[in-house]
């Protein structure tokens, strides 16, 4: 059972245009999330998370939107530069703070970003 | 420059082999994760340490152990290497508890093959 779901596994988009992620969950305990971007051969790197809490977080280029009550969050990526082009990874967490915290990733979205 | 190394990069076994994946962070993190990446199938949490002397399954665990040697070292262990482990391996850290949002910091991952 797949608790975060990155339902497209791949995205295209012009360079300077908008690019778009998307990320459902179905664990209603998830409290916080969190963005990676990979690139071939190197490791994920975080990129920008988001508290429950909150709806918003936003961070130069990259916003990431909440909506709690439809379980999905969203990664913006405003405008998109051809160094986007990588792997995004949704993760979510249920315990931030605690001893026992571990994320949960989604399978990935490809990105490219064509000049 | 401080991060968690992961060695070897490359390793290919026979089937029924074993072998020791091993991961150190100088970041004095409490927590240690492995992680498999799968085409297809995003990353599965093998195994993770919440802190020195303790270790707990994660969704994948069977067919491996770990050992947490010390704060810096967690240590990923196949007994009798099958076909269904071949995949990338990512060892990360986290520091905790923290009020920094930036959940792991990843090596570059240890890519192995069993023939």
């Amino acid at each position: 059972d797949q608790q975060v779901k990155q339902n497209s596994p791949s995205l295209s988009v012009q360079e300077g245009r908008i690019s778009i992620l998307n990320c459902d969950y179905t664990n209603s305990m998830f409290d916080y999330f969190l963005w990676y971007k990979k690139y071939p051969a190197e490791g994920p790197t975080f990129l920008i998370s988001i508290s429950s809490i909150k709806d918003k977080n936003e961070d130069g280029r990259f916003t990431v939107f909440l909506n709690k009550s439809a379980k999905h969050l969203s990664l913006h990526i405003v405008p998109s530069q051809p160094g986007d082009s990588a792997v995004y990874f949704c993760a979510a967490s249920g315990n931030s703070g605690g001893s026992n915290y571990k994320l949960t990733f989604g399978k990935g979205t490809l990105l490219t970003v064509n000049p | 420059n401080a991060g968690v190394t992961q060695t070897p990069k490359f390793q290919v076994l026979k089937t029924g082999q074993s072998m020791t994946l091993q991961c150190a962070q100088d970041m004095n993190h409490n927590s240690m994760y492995w992680y498999r990446q799968d085409p297809g199938m995003g990353l599965r949490l093998i195994y993770y340490s919440a802190s020195e002397g303790t270790t707990d399954k994660g969704e994948v665990p069977n067919g491996y152990n770990v050992s947490r040697l010390n704060k810096r070292e967690f240590s990923l262990r196949l007994e009798s290497a099958a076909p269904s482990q071949t995949s990338v391996y990512f060892c990360a850290s986290r520091s905790l508890p923290t009020g920094r949002q930036d959940g792991y910091t990843f090596g570059s991952g240890t890519r192995l093959t069993v023939v």
